[in-house]
């Protein structure tokens, strides 16, 4: 069946640090992946999204890169700071139909 | 301001009592979903529309209807709501099916006794 997998549920870092977490999926051939990310109580806010011929994207301290052999995309938060706390979901479009991972929740500690 | 608003944002209400949870965009946009979001499962989606009259169903459509007659509203009904509907629900939006980035209403917290 298809999955798609946050490898942790909780992270926590030190400010200043650099964040990485991991989006895994099986049995989808994604032509793009997407990272929302979300704070208690509201909805998800989009950050950025990679296609499958690009194995990196920047956006100002965000790095997200796609290794479609691996079927993994790996989510960098560079200088880390305690307003970078939320959830962070990735997300698969599959046709029209989009899938969310269950997210991981980044704390960051001063 | 560019959004997409649900109403209300917080229910709670008994087995089997008909609802509605509204939701509108300002911004044209084609396309509209609902999902929700419970711990540990993550968002999933109930039903998606491209267009106006045009609706689908997602991954966990059981139990829910929804309606799109005029672009800017997708109203989410629930005709005899169990407990496991409780949940957390968002309407999104985007431009079309084409396009990418999906925008998010606040939540609707439903919680059926």
């Amino acid at each position: 069946s298809q999955k798609i997998e946050q490898n942790s549920e909780a992270l926590n870092i030190q400010e200043g640090k650099t964040a990485t977490l991991t989006c895994n999926y099986t049995n989808y051939s994604p032509a793009y992946l997407q990272w929302y990310r979300q704070d208690p109580g509201r909805g998800p806010v989009f950050l950025l999204l990679i296609r499958e011929n690009e194995k990196e994207k920047r956006k100002e301290r965000l790095k997200v890169t796609f290794d479609t052999t691996l079927k993994q995309s790996l989510f960098h938060i560079t200088a880390s700071q305690p307003a970078d706390s939320a959830t962070y979901l990735c997300a698969l479009d599959i046709f029209s139909d989009m899938r969310f991972g269950a997210g991981t929740r980044l704390t960051v500690k001063p | 301001e560019a959004q997409v608003t649900q109403n209300p944002r917080y229910l709670i209400t008994v087995t089997g009592k008909k609802l509605t949870v509204t939701c509108s965009q300002n911004m044209n946009h084609e396309y509209m979903s609902w999902y929700r979001q419970d711990p540990g499962l993550g968002l999933r989606q109930i039903y998606y529309s491209m267009n106006v009259e045009v609706t689908d169903k997602g991954d966990v459509p059981e139990g829910y209807k929804v309606s799109r007659k005029e672009k800017r509203n997708f109203p989410l009904i629930l005709e005899s709501p169990s407990p496991n509907q409780t949940s957390l629900y968002f309407c999104a939006s985007k431009r079309s099916a084409q396009t990418y980035e999906q925008y998010f209403g606040p939540g609707t917290r439903l919680t059926v006794t």
